[in-house]
């Protein structure tokens, strides 16, 4: 079946402005996890849902960021007034459940110039 | 406080021998283990996981990982190294708290030598 599916694959963005990176989980999959990797370094934990609600987003790392996922399915991770420090791969993965392994889609390579 | 470190960032070995890449953790539970491959330009891959089973686990491609308590270890390891191994390898922790964080180690990179 269908992996994780993530868009854009690159966003190339000036400082200050808006995104929107979309992911969209395995079907059936309750739980989904956004991370955000920069080069060198492993994926750092920013927010996991569990069905509509955000279970924990603690990882999120100012009030800039922002995640939803309104019918339990598709997410999407919101970035106000870009910074530079921004860019990075960000990752999203999906889970049957909040036990089990996540599977990871390929990531948005997110540029801020 | 670091919840997992991989003490390598980059480990080389001939094709043929054995891998070792090395996992510690620290836990005030129980934790669940996992280790990802991450191919150039591809996606994270589960290659095993440790969730309070048999202690010593099997993955795909050759690899297991053993768990030690004692020693908060969850080495990685293979008897005899591929070229398509060449890749980062990353060791996660999933910690029991209110939360479902899942950590990733540093991760360490993989040279396989002809």
């Amino acid at each position: 079946g269908a992996g994780v599916s993530q868009t854009p694959s690159n966003k190339v963005t000036e400082k200050g402005k808006y995104v929107e990176l979309r992911c969209d989980p395995i079907s059936g999959h309750t739980a989904l996890y956004w991370y955000r990797q920069s080069l060198g370094q492993g994926p750092e934990f920013l927010i996991y849902f569990q069905g509509t609600g955000a279970a924990d987003d603690s990882g999120l790392p100012n009030d800039r960021f922002f995640a939803v996922r309104p019918e339990g399915s598709v997410s999407t991770l919101k970035i106000q007034r870009t910074e530079r420090g921004d860019s990075a791969v960000y990752l999203c993965a999906s889970s049957p459940d909040r036990v089990n392994e996540q599977f990871f889609g390929p990531g948005t390579r997110l540029t801020v110039l | 406080a670091q919840s997992v470190t991989q003490l390598d960032s980059h480990v080389s070995v001939s094709e043929g021998t054995p891998v070792l890449l090395r996992c510690n953790y620290s836990s005030s539970y129980s934790p669940s283990l996992f280790w990802y491959v991450q191919h150039p330009n591809k996606g994270l891959q589960l290659l095993l996981k440790y969730t309070s089973a048999a202690t010593l686990v099997k993955g795909i491609n050759g690899f297991e990982a053993e768990f030690k308590k004692s020693e908060t270890s969850f080495h990685l390891t293979k008897p005899s190294a591929h070229m398509s191994d060449a890749a980062e390898y990353f060791c996660v922790v999933r910690l029991e708290r209110g939360g479902n964080q899942f950590y990733f180690g540093t991760g360490t990179s993989l040279t396989v030598i002809p």
